[in-house]
């Protein structure tokens, strides 16, 4: 089974509302990803985290914070979002426990984010 | 700094013919992996196939097949047998350890015709 949930599959927020985006694997694997995705371009990457660890920040602004309570969970909380920040948001994991960088990554469904 | 390409913003085919999408790399690496994911309008990115640089015997998932050519860096996608479901965006990516990550091009969306 190669499943990564997300929830909510689509939301709607002002720019001062605070919400969050949730990811989930039950495979075991041990590197978790945030890719933002705007339409017809390539989704860019976020955030990593590896062993439960941030191990890359692409440079994301401070209004994008995430956090990774176990090896299987995967948030990322907004608060402030500016209307450029609507996009596709993809989870997505690799296992990376045996030789890192080496791993497919197997993405989520995604969440539709739309700021007004 | 390594470097994925796509030339073809879009292609078309029959459904039953067969399509090839290009893709090509620029690396120094000698060890890395490249991959096929298809993006179709429900969003979802699925891995198609992936091939790793250091074996020589090209991948191959039932219809889908790749050409990889290490020393002129070229990875196309081969669809064979074309079915309405195989329209969607197609994305390219490389990845090398021990980096977390994934390189895309910048994708062809394939429209199959009755």
């Amino acid at each position: 089974d190669t499943e990564v949930t997300q929830t909510p599959k689509h939301l709607v927020m002002g720019m001062t509302n605070k919400k969050s985006l949730k990811c989930e694997q039950h495979m075991g694997h041990r590197a978790m990803y945030w890719y933002k995705q705007k339409a017809k371009k390539p989704p860019e990457l976020m955030f990593v985290y590896s062993y439960e660890k941030l191990s890359i920040n692409e440079s994301v602004p401070s209004r994008f914070s995430p956090e990774c309570p176990n090896s299987s969970l995967l948030n990322l909380h907004l608060h402030a979002l500016q209307p450029e920040d609507s996009a596709l948001y993809l989870c997505a994991s690799s296992q990376e426990t045996t030789l890192p960088g080496t791993d497919t990554q197997y993405f989520g469904p995604g969440t539709r984010l739309t700021v007004l | 700094a390594q470097t994925v390409t796509q030339s073809q913003p879009e292609m078309s085919v029959q459904e039953a013919e067969t399509v090839t999408l290009s893709c090509t790399y620029d690396t120094s690496e000698s060890d890395y992996y490249l991959f096929w994911y298809k993006q179709p309008p429900s969003r979802q990115m699925i891995l198609v196939i992936r091939q790793e640089a250091y074996k020589q015997q090209n991948a191959t998932e039932n219809r889908f097949s790749v050409n990889f050519q290490k020393a002129a860096k070229s990875f196309s996608l081969k669809i064979s047998d074309s079915q309405l479901g195989d329209a969607a965006m197609y994305f390219c990516a490389y990845r090398s350890p021990p980096s977390d990550k994934l390189i895309f091009g910048t994708g062809t969306r394939l429209q199959v015709f009755p």
